[in-house]
């Protein structure tokens, strides 16, 4: 199985602050990589399909970037709603689908 | 606006089977290019793919459930179903069941259940 580890496992941070999460697989994955945000109680919400392409209907703070097997997930300017989990996965190696742990991300 | 609802019961005894059903309104679960999947999360955990199947009935299954699992889609009533065998503790989670997109990169998880707790315990 590809191994997915994401960086850091959780972090604080301010409204209006930019944050940056890192997701790394364990061989190249090229860009078979999405990222989630699940907030308590809920689904997870697709934000990144393709490693770099917004889903329609999330907003444009959100952006995905890198290729192989180092991936980030940057949030330009953050917003309360946006506090939750965030998971990368990669489907390189359909149907063994893994996800990374998560990575919490919570009011400073 | 696709919709999805997981259904089935919220208590299963150790060794037996579990068995889901996902109701899919809003579309036609026949549809090409979408692949009707299963994802679970044990509680408080991270996420952990099941599986998917196609309006065909071909079903794809992770290696590490693949001897447990079983999912398979009836058309005529836009519903897909996930029955595990032998279940243990451990397999007490919150299950999804979702609709993955097909494109250049692979699958991306678009709509997703509200999830179901399905509790192991005798």
């Amino acid at each position: 199985d590809i191994q997915m580890t994401q960086s850091p496992s959780s972090l604080s941070a301010s409204v209006g602050d930019r944050v940056t999460i890192t997701c790394r697989a364990s061989q190249s994955i090229s860009s078979y990589l999405n990222w989630y945000q699940q907030k308590p109680g809920k689904a997870p919400k697709l934000l990144i399909y393709a490693a770099s392409s917004l889903q329609t209907g999330v907003p444009s703070r959100f952006s995905g970037s890198g290729s192989g097997t180092d991936f980030t997930l940057t949030i330009s300017s953050l917003r309360p709603e946006d506090f939750a989990t965030y998971y990368c996965q990669q489907t390189y190696t359909s149907p063994s689908i893994t996800f990374g742990q998560g990575t919490r991300l919570e009011i400073k | 606006q696709v919709q999805l609802q997981e259904s089935g019961p919220g208590l299963v005894k150790p060794s037996q089977t579990l068995s889901l059903t996902c109701t899919v309104s809003g579309g036609s679960i026949s549809s090409i290019g979408y692949y009707w999947s299963w994802v679970r999360q044990l509680p408080g955990k991270g996420l952990e793919w099941i599986g998917y199947v196609y309006y065909s009935g071909s079903a794809y299954y992770s290696p590490s459930l693949k001897s447990r699992v079983a999912i398979s889609i009836d058309t005529s009533q836009n519903q897909f179903s996930l029955r595990l065998s032998s279940v243990t503790a451990a397999d007490t989670a919150v299950y999804y069941c979702a609709r993955s997109a097909s494109g250049t990169y692979g699958l991306k998880v678009d709509y997703w259940g509200q999830g179901t707790l399905v509790t192991v315990s005798s």
